[in-house]
């Protein structure tokens, strides 16, 4: 089955300690999205990538940092510079024709402390 | 500013009542339509989606949306709410005039099924 896959679901990490969350999709999508969700506030996103090697700064990249060197994986990292890491963070896909409509993964569930 | 608003941070329905969840945008033309759905601790599930065109759009599990320009409004519904659609739910917009055509989300609302 086509998907979208977020590992781990549930990340543990003392306070500055850079973490890397894991994103895979086999959709064939060209352009891929993080987003942190915290309570009450919605989806926000940090970074997306329209292809291969390129990406751009969402609207709270501060403290993150992505790659994408292949189409199916884009990797992001929270560093020790994130003021506040806790979060559910989720990535996300779509293509480059439908780019609007994007689909999601199950998300991954971080807590530093 | 371009932005979206879900003005209900909580409802609560009885189980076979019916539902309407209220979404509002701030945009000066008609953005891209999305409504979606998120299950404890999950990923987000597209329910439906408005481009152009008819301004009723159906979408899975029962639900349907209402584009009314005049409004600013996409209002989703269920004719007769089930246990299972307890959930949250977000509105989301792209404005196609901005140059990154980003999903802007509501805060969404939380949605309580009482048997």
């Amino acid at each position: 089955d086509g998907g979208i896959t977020q590992s781990p679901k549930y990340l543990f990490r003392k306070e500055g300690q850079n973490v890397t969350l894991s994103c895979e999709q086999n959709l064939n999508h060209d352009a891929m999205y993080w987003y942190r969700q915290d309570p009450g506030q919605g989806l926000r996103l940090i970074y997306y990538s329209q292809i291969v090697n390129d990406f751009q700064k969402g609207d709270i990249a501060e403290g993150y940092s992505v790659s994408r060197e292949k189409k199916e994986s884009f990797p992001l990292t929270v560093t020790s510079a994130q003021k506040n890491p806790t979060a559910f963070y989720l990535c996300a896909s779509s293509t480059a024709l439908t780019g609007d409509e994007q689909y999601f993964g199950p998300g991954t569930r971080l807590t530093v402390t | 500013a371009q932005s979206v608003t879900q003005p209900d941070i909580h409802i609560t329905v009885s189980e076979g009542a019916s539902l309407e969840l209220r979404c509002n945008y701030s945009y000066g033309a008609t953005p891209y339509l999305f409504w979606y759905v998120q299950s404890p601790g999950q990923g987000l599930q597209l329910l439906l989606k408005y481009f152009s065109g008819d301004t009723l759009v159906q979408g899975i599990k029962g639900f349907e949306a209402e584009f009314k320009r005049s409004q600013s409004s996409f209002n989703l519904r269920k004719p007769s709410v089930h246990w299972s659609d307890a959930a949250e739910y977000f509105c989301a917009v792209v404005f196609p005039s901005g140059s990154a055509r980003q999903l802007t989300f509501g805060s969404g609302t939380q949605l309580t099924v009482l048997p």
